[in-house]
């Protein structure tokens, strides 16, 4: 069975540049996750998909971040305009069902450097 | 609202000896705990889960957690560690009521020495 896909890995932009980051979650996974992981710091939930629709994203900067699941399958976060805090690791991740005891697999993540 | 204390941020130990992760909680309901490890340049994995029923739970490789409803917390063992156990162990928490969210602790950085 294939894993969370991520990519890119790595990314270094400037701030006020843009960045996007794409996910392909588990085949039949009907929830999906972006967590940001600030270096030191556990995974801070931004936002969470069922299919394609919102379901959490009270923790998600609305003014520069947005995110989609047009499909309810792949999803895209992207930051608009980047600043030097937004420098992390952003985790995708993706689970079965949207219940919390079931398992979230997640992906290796995009390390984003701002400078 | 919820949340979860790791209280070390690094725990240095040698290759056989016992270990003891600890992890606090915070929740005014009840609540699904997990330990997620993260070896090096790898994503997070499910390590073990207390969802209800037996206090103890253990994972494949020898680690196992205790659920403590009165001290609220969920440490995690491991009675003899190998090299390949140096990762980043996270604990989290999932209220059974409310938003649907899962709240990570800061992580706890376990280096195993030769």
């Amino acid at each position: 069975e294939a894993g969370v896909a991520q990519s890119p890995r790595y990314k270094i932009i400037e701030k006020r540049q843009s960045v996007a980051f794409w996910c392909n979650p588990i085949s039949g996974h009907a929830t999906l996750y972006w967590y940001q992981q600030i270096l030191g710091q556990g995974p801070k939930l931004l936002i969470q998909f069922q299919n394609n629709g919102v379901v959490d994203d009270s923790q998600l900067p609305k003014d520069r971040f947005s995110a989609e699941r047009l499909k309810g399958v792949d999803s895209t976060l992207k930051i608009q305009p980047a600043k030097l805090e937004d420098s992390a690791v952003y985790l995708c991740a993706s689970s079965l069902f949207r219940q919390r005891n079931t398992e979230a697999f997640f992906g290796q993540g995009t390390r984003l450097t701002v400078v | 609202a919820q949340s979860v204390t790791q209280l070390d941020s690094q725990v240095p130990v040698f290759e056989e000896a016992p270990v003891e992760l600890r992890c606090n909680y915070s929740s005014s309901v009840s609540v699904y705990l997990f330990w997620y490890v993260q070896y090096p340049n790898q994503g997070l994995q499910l390590l073990l889960k207390y969802l209800s029923g037996s206090t103890l739970v253990e994972s494949i490789n020898g680690f196992e957690a205790e659920f403590n409803k009165s001290q609220t917390s969920f440490h995690l063992r491991k009675p003899s560690v190998h090299i390949s156990d140096t990762a980043e162990y996270f604990c989290a928490v999932s209220e059974h009521t409310g938003g649907f969210k899962t709240i990570f602790g800061a992580g706890t950085r376990l280096f195993v020495k030769a």
